[in-house]
This record gives C-alpha cells, structure tokens and sequence, in this order.
C-alpha cells in the first residue's frame, strides 16, 4: 500500500488569500485525486491530477479557484484561492493502486478554517 | 449522484458480528462495489471490493446478491476501532473515479 503524506495538516487562513496543500506519496503513482469533504458531509471529488498534462476538474470546480499542480509520479499541490468561508473544509489528496483494481489510497487530510 | 443507498447508522456491540447493507437495485454489468471507511479524523480507508462473487480479506467479509442488487459488508467480530463511517462506492468498471454517497456511521457500544 501507498503511504501518502499531506501538508499543511491544518491551517486557519483570512478570506482573500490562498493556501497551496501538499501531497506527497512514497511510490510511484500515476491517478492522483484531490477530494473536498465539507463539515459534516462526505467527500467529494474536486480534480484528478495528472502527471504531464492538465487536471481534469469534475463539475463545480474551476481551474482558477483550485489550480493543480502534478510535475512528478510523486507529488501534487492544490491551491485553494480568493478563500472565503465556505471553503472551510477538510481537503483530501488520494493515490490508485493499479494492482488491485483501481482502489485508492488517501493521504490524511488538510483541515483548512477560512475567517 | 452516489447509485447506492445505505442506512445513516447503525449500531453494535463489542466482539459482535455487524452485517452493514447496501442497495445498488442500477448496478450494471461492469460496476465493482467497493466499501471505505473513514475513521474519526483520519482520511477514508479501503476495506474490500467485489464484482459477483463473495470476498473475504482480512478486515471483512463482502457478500454480494446473486442479482448484483445489493451487498452487504460483514465485520465479523466488531471493535471499538471499527466504529467509523463506512461507505459502499458502485465504481465502474475502467473509471479512476469514486463517488462517495453520505455512508452509515457505525457505533461500536462496548
């Protein structure tokens, strides 16, 4: 299994500014995910990060508000920016392991406080 | 839209059985069932996968209907540890993609 690191763990941040999340895995992957899971709610797809080529953003999410970076098999960022409250969230970056059928392994999520 | 329907809780107690159901009725042909968990404050956790036949691994059991309709995850002897959100993910063949629904959060009463 894929161990996944994240940074920032936590951060609480003034509405306006941006905060870039970290997402380092120990292995080689190709998919990497990002995931927003808002308070008390589920998780929800923002963007798959792929190395090489654009993010491709699932419905509701726009490049400029999370722009992805993907420059190794390693790592990734997400940017979240022009924060407001409602971007207050637990933000989750998450890795495919090809050998057992596309299952996913998940780092151990931001928890980001707009004020 | 998560394609599966679980109930929002449910309840066991220490070193019981807990058989947790999940309702698929659309499920096509190419669509494996996978079952997360997310324990308090920590990112989800994969537990089993199936396509038509039952699974066993070490964290639990997956019995899957004979009419691919639903399933359910069995956690045979229930822990404390195991008190969690667990979700059933319909996820399509050849799609990278996990849609999560809302789960059922399981309380182990000790």
């Amino acid at each position: 299994s894929a161990v996944i690191s994240q940074k920032p763990s936590r951060d609480i941040c003034q509405r306006g500014t941006s905060l870039t999340i970290q997402c380092q895995v120990d292995s080689q992957v190709t998919m990497m995910f990002w995931y927003r899971q808002q308070p008390g709610q589920s998780l929800t797809l923002i963007a798959t990060a792929n190395q090489g080529s654009e993010a491709t953003y699932e419905s509701g999410f726009v490049i400029d508000k999370f722009p992805i970076s993907r420059p190794n098999l390693t790592f990734s960022t997400l940017t979240v920016s022009n924060m407001s409250p409602e971007d207050s969230s637990i933000y989750l970056c998450s890795v495919e392991d090809l050998s057992l059928e596309e299952t996913q392994y998940f780092g151990p999520g931001t928890r980001l406080l707009v004020l | 839209d998560a394609k599966t329907t679980q109930p929002n809780s449910m309840e066991s107690n220490e070193e019981e059985p807990v058989h947790l159901p999940c309702n698929h009725s659309t499920i096509s042909g190419t669509d494996y069932i996978h079952w997360y968990r997310q324990l308090p404050s920590q990112g989800p956790e994969y537990v089993i996968h199936g396509l038509t036949s039952n699974v066993n691994n070490r964290m639990a059991s997956l019995a899957i209907a004979e009419d691919r309709k639903s399933s359910t995850l069995i956690l045979h002897r229930a822990t404390l540890r195991d008190a969690a959100v667990y979700y059933c993910i319909r996820k399509q063949g050849g799609s990278e993609k996990l849609v999560f629904g809302k789960g059922t959060k399981l309380t182990v009463n000790p």
